[in-house]
């Protein structure tokens, strides 16, 4: 069956420190991946997007997510993280040629002073 | 440019109670999504629609119907709510499948009592 795991349901981070969010997919075919972000009452919007092509991917706010096909990973990174990337972030993929979304549990990212 | 709207933002039914959630776009996009968001479970899709006059099933479809009369709209009905239902709606719509993100709504958040 393909599904996405992330890992972590909660990353608490000081300000300033790196982060890694972390995304496993398993699928038979070829796959398009994305993360998403939530910020606290609001919809989702597109972070990033691998598609093919190079496995690092550049998205908004200085996020960058990296394709490992042979982990099936795609996780997401930033190297200094600020109070207001507090969301909670979804990694996803669309099944069949219907852009229906696989998404993964969700991953609470908190961002402490 | 409004994106994807959704009405209403915040509902509280009795159970047993129907109510029809408004979702429209105006970025002319063929694809439409309905998804509910639960705690720790990530979003699980309802219903979605390919045109206009055509709809199918997701992941989660029962106590829900959908309708596709226009491009711009997609209105989710329940019938008969019941606690279960409680949830975060979030509409969603693309303009093709696969590649492309798909752009969502600010969601509606229904508690059933």
């Amino acid at each position: 069956a393909q599904s996405v795991t992330q890992l972590d349901s909660q990353v608490p981070v000081f300000e300033e420190a790196p982060v890694e969010l972390r995304c496993n997919y398993s699928s038979s075919v070829s796959v398009y991946l994305f993360w998403y972000v939530q910020y606290p009452n609001q919809g989702l919007q597109l972070l990033l997007k691998y598609l093919s092509g190079s496995t690092l991917v550049k998205g908004i706010n200085g996020f960058e997510a990296e394709f490992n096909k042979s982990q099936t990973s795609f996780h997401l990174r930033k190297p200094s993280v600020h109070i207001s990337d507090t969301a909670e972030y979804f990694c996803a993929f669309p099944l069949g040629n219907t852009g229906k979304l696989i998404f993964g549990q969700g991953t609470t990212l908190q961002v402490k002073p | 440019n409004a994106g994807v709207t959704q009405t209403p933002k915040f509902r509280i039914l009795k159970i047993g109670q129907s109510m029809t959630l408004q979702c429209a776009q105006d970025m002319n996009h063929n694809y439409m999504y309905w998804y509910r968001q639960d705690p720790g479970m990530g979003l699980k899709l309802i219903y979605y629609s390919v045109g206009a006059g055509i709809t199918d099933k997701g992941e989660v479809p029962n106590g829900y119907n959908v309708s596709r009369s226009t491009t711009e709209d997609f209105p989710l009905r329940l019938e008969l709510a019941a606690p279960s239902q409680t949830s975060v709606y979030f509409c969603a719509s693309s303009y093709s499948q696969g590649s492309t993100e798909a752009f969502f709504g600010q969601g509606t958040r229904l508690t059933v009592v």
